[in-house]
């Protein structure tokens, strides 16, 4: 079955602080692999995407994600934290065989001073 | 540029009541794709639209119908509503495929009581 799990609900990190938010996908080929950021009140926002290459990808806002075949994941990292970076954050694949994108139920970020 | 935009933000009706939900993209792409979000769940795929005339279910499409009226507008509409309707309704738009960079609107806030 294809499915993606984001195995923590909530992260509370401070300002300037490291980070790393977990994204594990079981799918049956490559998958392509997103992480969307939503903003209180807002609609969500590409940060990066994976389908083939380097396994390092580059985002928008200092992030970045890497993928791990051997491990069926991509997480997400930021090495300093703003305080503009709480948010809530969607890993998702795709597509599926019903030509979904499956979106996990997301992590949400708060930012301490 | 407003990108993707969408009517209301905010609604209540009614059990059994009907209403249609409007979008419009001005970025000139061929797909547009209505999700819903409910809490402590990732975003679900109600319909989509690969091209002008051509509309496809989803993972939840039961309760709903849309409209490609043309290549900018894709309206979802709720027949008669139930309270497991109750959401919160984006839609998204991306240059063709369903892997392509989704651009999501604000929202639309449901409740049916």
């Amino acid at each position: 079955a294809q499915s993606v799990t984001q195995p923590d609900i909530h992260i509370t990190v401070s300002e300037g602080a490291s980070l790393e938010l977990r994204c594990n996908y079981s799918y049956g080929a490559t998958p392509y692999l997103f992480w969307y950021v939503q903003s209180p009140g807002q609609g969500l926002q590409l940060l990066l995407k994976y389908f083939s290459g380097d396994t390092l990808v580059q985002g928008i806002k200092g992030f970045e994600a890497e993928f791990k075949r051997s491990q069926s994941s991509f997480n997400l990292r930021k090495p300093s934290v703003h305080w503009s970076d709480a948010a809530e954050y969607f890993c998702a694949v795709g597509p599926t065989r019903a030509n979904n994108l499956f979106f996990g139920t997301g992590t949400r970020l708060t930012v301490i001073p | 540029n407003a990108g993707v935009t969408q009517t209301p933000k905010f609604q209540v009706l009614k059990t059994g009541q009907s209403m249609t939900l409007q979008c419009a993209q001005d970025m000139n792409h061929n797909s547009m794709y209505w999700y819903r979000q409910d809490p402590g769940m990732g975003l679900r795929l109600i319909y989509y639209s690969a091209s002008e005339g051509t509309t496809d279910k989803g993972e939840v499409p039961n309760g709903y119908n849309v409209s490609r009226l043309n290549k900018r507008e894709f309206s979802l509409r709720l027949e008669s509503a139930a309270p497991s309707q109750t959401s919160v309704y984006f839609c998204a738009s991306s240059e063709r495929a369903l892997t392509d960079t989704q651009y999501f609107g604000p929202g639309t806030r449901l409740t049916v009581l």
